[in-house]
């Protein structure tokens, strides 16, 4: 039990498909991120959240939306992706304290493009 | 910008050798360092942390020592086994900012 659970673990999409990822956390933290893990290269932070509002957005494509109902939830709704888009988006949480907390992962999904 | 520099893997060892991973960093203050592991499968887990200078983080048999001066942060372990094959990431996160910065990850495989 990580604390934080992805859904679906595996995905495979055509590029005209929308489909959305969920990420919900059991550990009562306020701050959500989402990370898209590709091959061979550093993860990279792509949205974070503090308590449900969205205070990073590192350059994404607008085909990537997310969405934070509550602090417990995270959503990234997907759009007209392309095949470079195919790699492991991982979600995280952590508590908002001062200095640097640790973030905790969910297992991810692996997003296919056709 | 900050960054993280890991050494390439797969690093191939075998049962109760001994392990470094080596880790440098390029930030400026004083961030707080991290090691994450990723098991096949799965997410990244915290391993270890280290928020100043000459702090050693350690865990479950893993060490890292924060080194200012040579901004290294490198990963040791005596004695691994097969279960401690995976992916090891080392992170940086600045206080007061969310965002971890990684390395691109070492893979470690240990044979029986």
């Amino acid at each position: 039990e990580t604390g934080v659970t992805q859904t679906p673990r595996h995905l495979v999409m055509g590029m005209t498909n929308k489909k959305s990822l969920k990420c919900e956390q059991h550990l009562g933290h306020n701050a959500m991120y989402w990370y898209k893990q590709s091959a061979k290269k550093p993860l990279e932070l792509m949205f974070v959240y503090s308590l449900e509002e969205r205070v990073e957005n590192n350059s994404v494509p607008s085909r990537f939306s997310p969405e934070c109902p509550n602090s417990s939830h995270l959503f990234l709704h997907l759009h007209t992706l392309q095949p470079e888009d195919s790699a492991l988006y991982l979600c995280a949480s952590s508590q908002e304290v001062q200095g640097s907390p640790p973030q905790h992962f969910g297992d991810g999904t692996r997003l296919s493009i056709l | 910008g900050d960054s993280v520099t890991q050494m390439e893997g797969p690093v191939t060892l075998s049962e109760e050798a001994f392990l470094t991973i080596n880790c440098t960093y390029t930030a400026t203050g004083y961030p707080s360092l991290f090691w994450y592991v990723q098991y096949p499968g799965e997410g990244l887990q915290l391993l270890l942390k280290a928020t100043k200078a000459d702090d050693k983080g350690s865990n479950k048999g893993f060490e890292a020592t924060y080194r200012k001066e040579t901004t290294s942060f490198h990963l040791e372990k005596g004695s691994v086994q097969v279960s401690d094959s995976a992916v090891y990431f080392c992170a940086l996160a600045h206080t007061g900012r969310r965002a971890l910065t990684f390395g691109s990850g070492t893979r470690l495989q240990v044979q029986p």
